[in-house]
């Protein structure tokens, strides 16, 4: 059962465009989301995150909404650099400080 | 600061061995957690530990022992070595808890571990 779900395996943006990246869970008792990108032989890093009382957190060019209501949170990138090219990893944390991550979305930005 | 440290970065091992997978943090950090992610998957728990002598299983257990002597160091234990357990395995460490609420805590990750069981 997959508490956690990124449908989209990958997405390809162009240069200085939008990038927006998906993410649905379903366990309601999760409070806290995160966002982490991953590049080749690499672990994964810290990007940004959101707690269950807010509905929007920007860092710099990387902004995280949340909808309760729909289990269903959001990453947009803009403007969309090369070096965002990596992938991207929702996660998610509830009672007992365990992360529950997503399958991953490759995104891929394009010169 | 070195951050969260693993060896070997890559490992071959024959059905049945046994090995140690070695990760040290010098954060100072309370939260220790091993993961594996397989091809096209996310990332899954293996075990965690809150602190020093402290363990518990994660979704993945199975096959698989940690020990918490120290605060920097969460050692991951396989003992019989089975195809399935190829993967790559990352070692994360965090000051707090990241559930109630969230403070902008995060967990640190390792490089990772490749491991390839023939």
């Amino acid at each position: 059962d997959q508490q956690v779900k990124q449908n989209s395996p990958s997405l390809s943006v162009q240069e200085g465009r939008i990038s927006i990246l998906n993410c649905d869970y379903t366990n309601s008792m999760f409070d806290y989301f995160l966002w982490y990108k991953k590049y080749p032989a690499e672990g994964p890093t810290f990007l940004i995150s959101i707690s269950s009382i807010k509905d929007k957190n920007e860092d710099g060019r990387f902004t995280v909404f949340l909808n309760k209501s729909a289990k269903h949170l959001s990453l947009h990138i803009v403007p969309s650099q090369p070096g965002d090219s990596a992938v991207y990893f929702c996660a998610a944390a509830g009672y007992g400080n365990k992360l529950v991550f997503g399958a991953g979305t490759i995104l891929r930005v394009k010169s | 600061n070195a951050g969260v440290t693993q060896t070997p970065k890559f490992r071959i091992l024959k059905i049945g061995q046994s090995m140690t997978l070695q990760c040290a943090q010098d954060m100072n950090h309370n939260y220790m957690y091993w993961y594996r992610q397989d091809p096209g998957m996310g990332l899954k728990l293996i075990y965690y530990s809150v602190g020093a002598g402290i363990t518990d299983k994660g979704e993945v257990p199975n096959g698989y022992n940690v020990s918490r002597s120290t605060t920097e160091d969460f050692p991951l234990r396989l003992e019989l070595a089975a195809p399935s357990q190829t993967s790559v395995y990352f070692c994360a460490s965090s000051y707090r808890r990241l559930a109630g609420g969230g403070r902008g805590e995060t967990q640190y990750f390792g490089p990772g571990t490749r491991l390839l069981v023939l």
